[in-house]
C-alpha cells in the first residue's frame, strides 16, 4: 500500500501570503490529484494529473511534483481558500488519500 | 450538469446489512468507472470500492473486502454498495464518485451502533 503523508497537518496563512502544501508518497506514483473540502461539504476535485487545475479553480493555485514528492501552491492566500486539502494517488490499489492539510487564515 | 445522488443511509446495528444507492445523471453512465469513498466523522477520506464501466471488475481495500460489494445497473444509471457484517468502524459519510474522483455526490450518513 502506498502511504501518502501530508504536511503540514494544519497551517494558518495571512491574506496575500504564499502557501505550499506537501504530499509525500511512500513509493513512486505517476501523478497526484488534490481535493478541496470545505466544512460540511463534499470534497471537490481541485488539481488533477499533478498540475492541471479543475474547472473553476482560480489560477493562484498550482500543482507540481513527480515520483514521491508533490505539492499544491497558492500564490496569494485568500479567505475563500480556507479548507482542508487532500491528495490522492490513483497509480496502484489500494487507492489512498493523504490525511489532509487544514488551511486557516490569520 | 453531472449529478450524483446517494440514498439508503441510516442507523444500523453491528452485524447487520445496508445497501446504498447512487443515481447518476448529466453524463453517459456506462462510459465511466464509478467508486465509493467514505469519511468517518471528523476524519479523512478512505476509498471503499471501485467498479469498471461494464461492471465486469471490482476493487476493494482490505478493510471492506469480503463484506462490501459494489455493483451497478447501467440501464438505470445507478451505482450500489451492499454492506454486510457492518462494524462500528464503518460509521461514516459515504460518497459516490465518478471515474477518477472528478465528481462527488453530497454523501449519505451510515451509523453502525447498537
Amino acid at each position: 500500500e502506498i502511504v501518502l503523508t501530508q504536511s503540514p497537518t494544519t497551517m494558518a496563512a495571512s491574506p496575500g501570503e504564499k502557501v505550499t502544501l506537501n504530499c509525500l508518497a511512500s513509493s513512486s506514483v505517476s501523478y497526484m490529484n488534490w481535493y478541496q473540502q470545505k466544512s460540511g461539504a463534499s470534497p471537490k476535485l481541485w488539481i488533477y494529473g499533478t498540475s492541471n487545475l479543475a474547472s473553476g479553480v482560480p489560477n493562484r493555485f498550482s500543482g507540481s511534483g513527480s515520483g514521491t514528492s508533490y505539492s499544491l501552491t497558492i500564490s496569494s492566500m485568500e479567505a475563500e481558500d480556507v479548507a482542508t486539502y487532500y491528495c490522492l494517488q490513483l497509480s496502484s490499489y489500494p487507492l489512498t488519500f493523504g490525511s489532509g492539510t487544514k488551511l486557516e487564515i490569520k | 450538469e453531472v449529478q450524483l445522488v446517494e440514498t439508503g443511509g441510516g442507523l444500523v446495528q453491528p452485524g447487520r446489512s445496508l445497501k446504498l444507492s447512487c443515481v447518476a445523471s448529466g453524463f453517459t453512465f456506462n462510459n465511466y468507472w464509478m467508486s465509493w469513498t467514505r469519511q468517518a466523522p471528523g476524519k479523512g477520506l478512505e476509498w471503499v470500492a471501485s467498479i469498471t464501466n461494464s461492471g465486469g471488475s471490482t476493487y476493494y481495500p482490505d478493510s471492506v473486502k469480503g463484506r462490501f460489494t459494489i455493483s451497478r445497473d447501467n440501464a438505470q444509471n445507478t451505482l450500489y454498495l451492499q454492506m454486510n457484517s457492518l462494524r462500528s468502524e464503518d460509521t461514516a459519510t459515504y460518497y459516490c464518485t465518478r471515474a477518477h474522483f472528478d465528481y462527488w455526490g453530497q454523501g449519505v450518513m451510515v451509523t453502525v451502533s447498537s
